[in-house]
């Protein structure tokens, strides 16, 4: 299976550490990219292969992977991280892309 | 700087198609990926489509297979995606994005595809 589950949302208080988990049976062979997008804009890329970080992206974005589940991982969680994060692979033959349905991360 | 601009909004009738442009600036168009995404409204990415635009190579999502084409005109660096028969249901803001250098790292600023009777 192509499909990736993502939590339809997460709350965290300012300052806190979020996690956003993505689960998707061709993670262990396929990289994970992470995306976030704010309301009325193009996405942004996170995270690459897995736990790469694009230059200019923050520090407090990071990104894991353990078997079949990709994280993405928000320390200190300000105010204007506060958008819908998609996390997207690959099926298993590396044909065809796919996203995770989105989490809305809300700062408390 | 690097960049993908497309085309302007479009309002099309159900079963009617529609034709989407992408044209890269600042960087050998030929060399990256384009992929297509779409986003209806208040609803998540979902991937479409790619193509090689050196080589002309595509491959569709299983869900758009034969109702959808991309193609591309390397002389102006532009891609295009070209939608068939289309649905209420394919009203969306249509994205393209290029593989320039960590994944889909350049986006497009997005087109809106309205369809409506």
């Amino acid at each position: 299976s192509s499909e990736l589950t993502q939590p339809p949302s997460v709350s965290v208080a300012p300052g806190q550490t979020a996690t956003i988990t993505c689960s998707g049976d061709a993670l262990p062979e396929e990289n994970t990219y992470w995306f976030q997008q704010r309301p009325g804009q193009a996405p942004v890329l996170l995270i690459y292969k897995d736990t790469q970080r694009p230059s200019g992206i923050p520090e407090r974005f990071s990104g894991s992977i353990s078997g079949t589940t990709a994280t993405l991982t928000i320390s200190g969680v300000q105010a204007e991280d506060e958008a819908d994060y998609y996390c997207q692979s690959a099926d298993s033959s590396s044909t065809y892309r796919v996203f995770g349905g989105g989490t809305k991360l809300t700062a408390l | 700087q690097v960049q993908l601009v497309q085309s302007g909004a479009e309002v099309r009738k159900p079963g009617a198609s529609v034709r989407v442009a992408c044209q890269g600036s600042g960087y050998r168009f030929t060399d990256f990926y384009i992929h297509w995404v779409r986003q209806a409204p208040g609803h998540g990415l979902e991937w479409m489509a790619w193509i090689m635009p050196g080589s002309g190579v595509t491959r569709y999502a299983p869900k758009f297979q034969g109702r959808i084409t991309v193609s591309r005109d390397t002389s102006i660096s532009t891609a295009y995606m070209d939608v068939r028969k289309l649905k209420s249901d394919d009203t969306a803001m249509y994205y393209c994005a290029a593989t320039y250098f960590y994944g889909m790292d350049v986006w497009g600023q997005g087109t809106t595809v309205i369809v409506s009777s």
